[in-house]
């Protein structure tokens, strides 16, 4: 089956840099997804690493090791706002099919 | 980006009453659509995949005569909890894919069995 670990919470201040790990066994991997969720609300996406390395997305970065099953989350310049708890997901069955992660609570403080 | 709504946002029912939730995608046609379930301070659990015009796959563990799953047309699929227990209220969440690497969730049906 699949298993997705992360750190069940993160407190940082706010305009600190914060990194979120994830470690994952699974079979038929295809990529490593991240989403946000805020409490009672919908996941929303906020990337996707196929290949090894680190992709860029505003305040966001994420990172893939695939032959280490590992990859994090990193959020800079935080802001209250992302208050919030993190899932990685990996993609497998065909492309298609998402297993969540334990979560992660991150907590911004002033 | 598109849309996927879900109806209703909350319910509350009577134990051994069912209720059905529904999935829309909005302005896109979804051929799979995804339900997991969620309870407090926990990950979401995929419940089930939903297949147009053809019976739904479900996760281990997962009873399907229990939850039904129904996908219609390529914009809906219901989910059905038949003779729910206080121990099915949960956040009922679906999703579609968005192309290869996103995914997009509904706002989520939240239940709660008396």
């Amino acid at each position: 089956g699949q298993s997705l670990e992360q750190p069940s919470e993160v407190t940082a201040v706010e305009g600190a840099i914060v990194q979120i790990n994830c470690t994952y066994q699974t079979s038929g991997f295809y990529g490593l997804s991240w989403y946000q969720q805020h409490d009672g609300g919908a996941p929303t996406f906020l990337s996707y690493n196929a290949l090894d390395g680190l992709e860029e997305t505003g305040r966001f970065s994420s990172f893939l090791s695939r032959s280490d099953s590992y990859g994090y989350l990193l959020l800079q310049e935080l802001q209250m706002k992302d208050s919030a708890s993190y899932f990685c997901a990996v993609l497998t069955g065909g492309g298609n099919k998402l297993t969540f992660g334990t979560g992660t609570q991150l907590k911004v403080e002033l | 980006g598109a849309v996927v709504s879900q109806h209703p946002s909350w319910v509350i029912c009577k134990s051994g009453t069912s209720v059905k939730i529904e999935c829309r995608s909005l302005d896109f046609q979804a051929t799979t659509m995804f339900w997991y379930r969620q309870f407090p301070k926990q990950s979401l659990m995929l419940m089930a995949t939903s297949n147009e015009g053809s019976k739904a796959t479900y996760e281990q563990g997962v009873e399907k005569d229990k939850f039904l799953i129904n996908h219609a047309s390529l914009t809906l699929s219901t989910l059905t909890v038949t003779s729910a227990h206080p121990e099915d209220s949960s956040f009922y969440i679906c999703s579609a894919p968005g192309g290869y690497d996103e995914q997009y969730f509904g706002p989520g049906t939240r239940l709660t069995v008396t």
